[in-house]
């Protein structure tokens, strides 16, 4: 089936630190993939998306480039801010198999002063 | 103008009680999604309406049932609460599959 791996956390970083948090998916089709991020007690929100191979989504100083090759999807950030720890989730979604978007286990990112 | 409200956004009830939890969106969008967050964070589907049909049941206890008067909406009715359902109910909106899925601020439920 299809899924997501994320590497685990939590992160520890301190600020202006560069970050990668990897992310790889097994997929039958051709999938989109995201990146979500989760503040402290909210929802998620979007953070980036690439919708196929090569393609590089960025936000915000994130980056994010869909390997077709490698099957990954990793998250990246050159310098990283104390407003930036928050949960990242890494997900795909499917033409077949229903309308659904499939997550990652989620990885917790703290930055420290 | 929130995209995707949800209400309530605590729920704290006793084993054996009913309780729903109601979603709105207002951004046209065809689908609706439940997931449940638990304690370590893992997001898992519930389920998926597309134009008030239902397109994904992902074994989930028959105690739950959502139900979508209209595509704007997607509520989750949960009977005879039990002290495993505690945890986060998020509902999403998206408009297709490949898209990207917005998400309401969740309603956390705790079984006592």
């Amino acid at each position: 089936g299809d899924s997501v791996t994320q590497m685990e956390g939590p992160v520890t970083l301190s600020e202006e630190a560069f970050l990668t948090i990897n992310c790889t998916y097994t997929a039958t089709g051709y999938p989109s993939l995201f990146w979500y991020v989760q503040y402290p007690g909210e929802g998620l929100q979007l953070l980036l998306k690439a919708t196929k191979a090569d393609d590089k989504g960025s936000n915000k100083g994130f980056e994010a480039t869909y390997r077709k090759e490698t099957t990954s999807f990793h998250l990246e950030k050159g310098s990283v801010q104390v407003s930036d720890s928050a949960v990242y989730f890494c997900a795909l979604g499917l033409t077949g198999g229903g309308n659904k978007l499939t997550f990652g286990t989620g990885t917790q990112l703290k930055v420290e002063l | 103008d929130t995209a995707v409200s949800q209400t309530p956004k605590y729920l704290v009830t006793q084993m054996g009680n009913d309780k729903s939890i109601k979603c709105e969106q207002n951004l046209g969008h065809d689908t609706m999604y439940w997931y449940k967050q638990d304690s370590k964070k893992f997001l898992k589907i519930m389920f998926s309406y597309n134009n008030k049909e239902l397109i994904i049941n992902e074994t989930v206890p028959n105690r739950f049932s959502p139900k979508s008067p209209d595509k704007a909406h997607l509520n989750l009715h949960i009977n005879s609460l039990e002290l495993g359902d505690s945890a986060v109910y998020f509902c999403a909106s998206s408009q297709d599959r490949l898209t990207e899925a917005f998400f309401g601020q969740g309603t956390r439920l705790t079984v006592v």
